[in-house]
């Protein structure tokens, strides 16, 4: 299986702070990743697909990157409903989501 | 507008089986595929497998293959998922959710289904 690891596990920034998360494969796949959020008590939400393409809707502060086996997420400016775990998962293989980042404000 | 809705929360002993539904409106059904997802409690997301409405095809993790099966009734645009020999440590909640068709995430997520393993 594919192993995602994800850092840091958590964090702590200030309202409009750039943050970035990253996420690393154990193996090349491609730009097969996505990356999600979720909110405490809630069901994921899809935020960025194919590595770097936003979904619709979704604010243009988030931004994704990467190829290969190293991958980033970005919150340009950090805003207060940005409060939640990150996670990324990638799908060149079956599927596997990495750890999760908790995004907390400072 | 696209809805998935999942059944209420179970409590099963050990060594049972749950069977948790995900029906879904607002779309094709055969058109996307249903992941399903987990969350025990505190933790991560973890993938279980992914079934195509259309063809019946599963495709399961390699963890909970044996243990994990995959169905629909493409007549009342619902997906299931069943789990068997639970032990506690099955206890969590359990996600569907649609399939994108440009890549293979999740789109459209049910309310999650809390099953409770406990003697």
């Amino acid at each position: 299986d594919i192993q995602m690891t994800q850092s840091p596990s958590s964090l702590s920034a200030s309202v409009g702070d750039r943050v970035t998360i990253t996420c690393q494969a154990s193996q090349d796949i491609r730009n097969y990743l996505n990356w999600y959020q979720q909110k405490p008590g809630k069901a994921p939400k899809l935020l960025i697909y194919v590595a770097s393409n936003l979904e619709t809707g979704v604010p243009s502060r988030f931004s994704g990157s990467g190829s290969g086996t190293d991958f980033s997420f970005t919150i340009s400016s950090l805003q207060p409903e940005d409060i939640a775990t990150y996670y990324c998962q990638q799908y060149d293989n079956r599927l596997t989501f990495g750890g999760g980042t908790k995004v907390e404000i400072k | 507008q696209v809805q998935v809705v999942q059944s209420g929360a179970e409590v099963k002993k050990p060594g049972a089986s749950v069977k948790v539904s995900c029906k879904t409106s607002g779309y094709i059904f055969t058109g996307y595929f249903i992941h399903w997802v987990r969350q025990v409690p505190g933790q991560g997301l973890e993938w279980m497998g992914w079934i195509n409405p259309n063809s019946g095809g599963t495709n399961y993790a390699q963890k909970f293959q044996g243990r994990v099966t995959l169905s629909r009734d493409t007549s009342i645009s619902t997906a299931y998922m069943e789990l068997s020999r639970l032990r506690s440590d099955d206890t969590a909640v359990y996600y569907c959710a649609r399939g994108i068709p440009v890549a293979n995430g999740m789109d459209v997520w049910g309310q999650g289904t809390t099953v409770t393993v406990s003697s």
